[in-house]
């Protein structure tokens, strides 16, 4: 199975900042079928970005992914409040489909 | 509007099982595939398996063959997973995802449920 790792484990920002986060894959990632998702306490993953760069609905643009292959980036600028969550990257191109452990985006 | 409603929180003792579901609405319930996703507490998410709800056909993480069970019902529009055989490292909280597409190209999970604790302890 394809293993997913990202880093920082953790990233501490001030409001204002960019965030850069980062997933790494074990092998290459078929078609750029990579995934993020935001996940703030006690609520379900939202997906944030598919196909490696594409926005999911009611994202805002300050989000943007990049990469391809087997190293890919989530950036956000600008971060707001709201932004301030933990992220995983998930492959859905080969099965099992696998996440990433996560990167906690915290208020520095 | 799309919408994925689990049942409620379990509370189990080793050994026994659970079934959780999950109740699709707001979109064609037989096109999309449905995944089931746990997430142990403070821990990451990890993938447990996905149904077709047209067919039926299943797979699921070699971790959990033998021991995990998905179905569906059509005319409720329900996924259901059982557990079996729960262990402490079972407690986690069980979501179910649907599978998106836009013109036959798979997007990841775009909707999920709110998600179903399951506690196992004896």
């Amino acid at each position: 199975e394809i293993v997913l790792t990202q880093f920082p484990a953790t990233l501490s920002l001030s409001p204002g900042e960019r965030a850069t986060l980062s997933c790494r894959a074990s092998e290459r990632v078929s078609s750029n079928y990579l995934a993020w998702y935001q996940q703030k306490p006690g609520q379900a993953p939202r997906l944030v970005m598919y196909g490696a760069s594409t926005w999911a609905n009611g994202i805002p643009d300050r989000f943007s992914g990049s990469g391809s292959g087997t190293d890919f980036i989530l950036t956000i600028e600008r971060l707001e409040p709201e932004d301030f969550a933990v992220y995983y990257c998930q492959q859905y191109g080969s099965s099992p489909w696998t996440f990433g452990q996560g990167t906690k985006l915290e208020i520095k | 509007q799309v919408q994925l409603v689990q049942s409620g929180a379990e509370m189990k003792k080793p050994g026994a099982s659970v079934k959780i579901s999950c109740e699709a609405s707001g979109y064609p319930f037989t096109s999309y595939y449905v995944h089931w996703v746990r997430q142990a507490p403070g821990q990451g998410l990890e993938w447990m398996g996905v149904i077709n709800p047209s067919g039926g056909v299943t797979i699921y993480g070699q971790k959990f063959q033998g021991r995990v069970t998905m179905t569906r019902d059509t005319s409720t529009s329900t996924v259901y997973m059982e557990v079996n055989s729960l262990m402490s490292e079972d407690t986690a909280v069980y979501f179910c995802a649907r599978e998106g597409s836009i013109f036959g190209v798979a997007i990841a999970y775009d909707y999920w449920g709110q998600g179903t604790r399951v506690t196992v302890s004896s």
